[in-house]
């Protein structure tokens, strides 16, 4: 069936650190992905999407590159900041179907 | 604009008590969503909603929960007999759309520890 893995956390940084969280799917077809994340004491929220192999979503200085042939989408950012610690999810849906979320990444960056 | 609204927050029970989670989505969203989130996991889908109809169940264990959505509108997840192992965090989300392209909108989540 459809799966992603995450890496495993906790990813401890350094403020103004770059950040990769890599991502990896298994799925039938071509999956629409996803990035959630949630903060501390708030719901899951949509942090950035890609449809189509090469698509490359991106919010708040967050970016992740939809690769098929690695069936991969690594999240990244530049320069992280103490607000960004958080917990990551990465997420797919194929054929519309249900969200199949990772276990999530817990993101720690110390000022 | 009001978020998805849950209650309550916290509960704790007893194994093979009853307990009921209730959801208020966002005004206008026609999907609505009930997930499972157990410590060191990801959400699982439980139900999914269009209006008051069932678009998927097939993760739900129908022996122990039900989830029902009149009006479709407010939704409730009940679970009898609780078993240790429903000890989770219960999210409710709602969407614009049926299908998984577009976003969710997630609650707080109520989280749920059987004893």
């Amino acid at each position: 069936g459809d799966s992603v893995t995450q890496m495993e956390g906790p990813v401890t940084l350094s403020e103004e650190a770059f950040l990769t969280i890599n991502c990896t799917y298994t799925a039938t077809g071509y999956p629409s992905l996803f990035w959630y994340v949630q903060y501390p004491g708030e719901g899951l929220q949509l942090l950035l999407k890609a449809t189509k192999a090469d698509d490359k979503g991106s919010n708040k200085g967050f970016e992740a590159t939809y690769r098929k042939e690695t069936t991969s989408f690594h999240l990244e950012k530049g320069s992280v900041q103490v607000s960004d610690s958080a917990v990551y999810f990465c997420a797919l849906s194929a054929y519309g179907n249900k969200l199949v979320f990772g276990a999530g990444t817990i993101l720690r960056v110390k000022s | 604009e009001a978020g998805v609204a849950q209650s309550p927050r916290y509960k704790i029970i007893e194994k093979r008590q009853s307990v009921a989670f209730w959801c208020n989505p966002i005004s206008g969203h026609a999907t609505l969503y009930w997930y499972q989130q157990i410590l060191g996991q990801g959400p699982k889908l439980l139900i999914q909603f269009q209006n008051n109809g069932v678009v998927d169940d097939s993760q739900l264990p129908k022996d122990r929960f039900s989830a029902e959505r009149l009006k479709g509108v407010d939704s409730t997840l009940k679970i009898q007999p609780a078993k240790l192992e429903d000890s989770a965090v219960y999210l409710c989300a709602s969407s614009m759309d049926r299908g998984h392209t577009g976003e969710l909108f997630f609650g707080e989540g109520s989280r749920l520890t059987v004893l």
